[in-house]
Formats: C-alpha cells, structure tokens, sequence
C-alpha cells in the first residue's frame, strides 16, 4: 500500500532550529511536496523536491532522498508564526499526491 | 475574487437533507479538487475535475458528487448527508494537470452532519 509517515507533533523553541522528517512509501514517485497549514485556515505551497539534494528558500529547506524514500522540512531561525502544521505529501506512479496526517509544530518563547 | 473561494465557511446540516459547497476559483487553472480533512488524517481526495466537463473519483467519492460546468466553478454536493461527512472540506486548483503542479487551496467549509 502507499503511505507516508510523519511525526505527530513537535515542539521548538523561538530561534532555534527544527527538523521534520517524513518517509513515504508510493506506487512509483513523482517528487514530493510539503505544505503549510495554520490552524483553521487553508494549507499553502512550501516546497516540490523531485531530485535528490537540499533545496532551500530563505529560512526554510527542504530535502529528498529518494533511494530512501526520506524527506525532511528544515526550519531555521524559528519564530512564533512558524507554530502550524506542516504536511508532507507524495507523488505516486498515476500522478496522485498522497498526503500524510501533518505534523503540527508548536513554537515556544 | 483574488485565487479561490468556497461557500459557506461553516454549517450545521441535519442528517438526510442535501447539500451544496460552492467553490469558484479566478486563476483560470485547469484543475480541481476537492479533499476532507479529518484530525489525524491526511487529505483525502473526494472527486477532481481536469479540465470544464469533465470529472474523476478520489479516494473517498461514495456519498458525494461533483460537476464542472465552466472553468471558475466546481461544485460538490453530498445527497443525503450522513454524520460521518462531518469533516473539513477543502477546494482546490492547479493550473496543469499533473499531480506535479502546485495546487492551491481554499479556505475550506466546516461542515458538521447531525
């Protein structure tokens, strides 16, 4: 079957530096997204990795291994408005994104 | 309208009646979504639509129906709704068609069946 594997929740502190892991298993893969929800609202674009390697955008990153079926979110330099949750999804074979639970990441002062 | 947007913002529906959650979308994209979030699920696909006229079912179809009649619009409508449609409803759009494409989200329908 297709899965993806992300940690519940986490907790951070203002400043430092977190890491989200995700694992996926898909019918074949087609990249990998990561979005970003605010409690209540609508999730929005963060990150697309296809190859494998680090891509990053300002305080956030976002890695991909595919020979391990592994990606994570790094978030640097944390501050409050990062508290959200954050959703990994896969790109299978039929071009279907398939979406774990979300990991929701509380930022404390 | 600046992106895409879905009607009501909340509802209480009673168990059996008919319902109808609006989603229009200006971007002009050619794709749409519709998914359910669930707490401690991920989104779920419910029905899509790739371009006007035409539509394909999710991972979750039973219960629901959807149309596209224009670009702009891609309604769902859940028949005869039951209390395990309570959920969170989420429109969304891409501009191409393959699941590579960003999709962009509405701000959802909270949508509570008694």
């Amino acid at each position: 079957g297709q899965n993806i594997d992300q940690p519940t929740e986490m907790t951070a502190t203002e400043g430092a530096i977190v890491q989200i892991n995700c694992t996926y298993q898909t019918s074949g893969f087609n990249g990998l997204f990561w979005y970003q929800q605010h409690a209540g609202e609508a999730p929005t674009f963060l990150s697309y990795n296809v190859l494998d390697g680090l891509e990053e955008k300002g305080r956030f990153s976002s890695f991909l291994s595919r020979s391990k079926g592994y990606s994570y979110l790094l978030l640097k330099e944390l501050q409050m408005k990062d508290s959200a949750s954050y959703l990994c999804a896969g790109v299978d074979s039929n071009y279907q994104l398939i979406w774990g639970a979300g990991t929701k990441l509380i930022i404390k002062p | 309208i600046a992106g895409i947007t879905q009607a009501p913002t909340s509802q209480i529906l009673a168990a059996g009646r008919r319902m109808t959650l609006r989603c229009t979308q200006d971007m002009r994209h050619n794709a749409m979504y519709w998914y359910r979030q669930d707490l401690g699920l991920g989104l779920r696909l419910i029905h899509y639509s790739n371009t006007a006229g035409t539509t394909g079912k999710g991972e979750v179809p039973d219960g629901y129906s959807v149309s596209r009649a224009n670009t702009d619009d891609f309604p769902l409508t859940l028949a005869s709704a039951v209390p395990s449609q309570t959920s969170v409803y989420f429109c969304a759009s891409s501009d191409g068609l393959s699941g590579t494409d960003t999709q962009y989200f509405g701000p959802g329908t909270r949508l509570t069946v008694l």
